[in-house]
């Protein structure tokens, strides 16, 4: 059973740019979480969404983020005209629908770099 | 509000001491509470998770952890640490919703 998949796992844009970050969650998982981790500090939550539905998106940025978790396909965290203090680990999360199961599986990180 | 305080933001032990790393938290109810470990460059692995039942949880690698109401802590601990454990380790509350985590404690192991 393959774990959550990111991609890329490293990206580079400059000022102005988009970026969009990849999410496969694990097999069998229908929750997708995005967190963002800036150097030396922890991560910190930022939206939550299963199939088609945002859930909670009270940690995203107002302005130039939005992700989606379509039907088909992996989950997408859409950044538009970066910036530098958007350079950061993206990290992505899933967990099953299961009673009593929360627990947060985490993927390798999208490392942003904005030039 | 919910919060995740881990005090210590850097410790260093010898190989095959024994190691306590502290989180304390702040929830209106018992939370969940989770303990991730993080290598430089890398994502998160999970180590041990609470939601209920035993207080003494046991994880992958030897540690184990500690739920403790009355002092708002879940405390990890290992008994004698390797060179391979030197990383980043977080302590997270939370549910189906957030993960809210801590600052993270970064484990150095002296030869």
């Amino acid at each position: 059973n393959a774990g959550v998949m990111q991609n890329p796992r490293h990206l580079v844009r400059r000022r102005g740019q988009e970026a969009r970050l990849r999410c496969s969650p694990m097999k069998g998982h229908s929750h997708v979480y995005w967190y963002r981790q800036l150097p030396e500090e922890g991560l910190k939550f930022m939206v939550y969404l299963q199939k088609e539905n945002i859930i909670d998106e009270s940690g995203m940025p107002k302005e130039r983020f939005s992700a989606e978790f379509p039907k088909e396909g992996p989950s997408i965290l859409r950044i538009q005209q970066v910036v530098r203090g958007d350079s950061a680990a993206y990290f992505c999360a899933s967990s099953p629908l299961l009673a009593g199961e929360d627990t947060q599986y985490f993927g390798p990180g999208t490392r942003l770099t904005v030039l | 509000a919910q919060s995740v305080t881990q005090p210590d933001i850097h410790i260093t032990v010898s190989e095959g001491a024994s190691l306590e790393l502290r989180c304390n938290y702040s929830y209106g109810a018992t939370p969940y509470l989770f303990w991730y470990v993080q290598s430089p460059g890398q994502g998160l692995q999970l180590l041990l998770k609470y939601f209920s039942g035993d207080t003494l949880v046991q994880g992958i690698k030897g540690f184990e952890a500690e739920f403790k109401r009355s002092q708002s802590s879940f405390n990890l601990r290992k008994p004698s640490v390797h060179w391979s454990d030197a990383a980043e380790y977080f302590c997270a509350g939370g549910g189906r919703r957030a993960l809210t985590f801590g600052s993270g404690t970064r484990l150095q192991v002296q030869p």
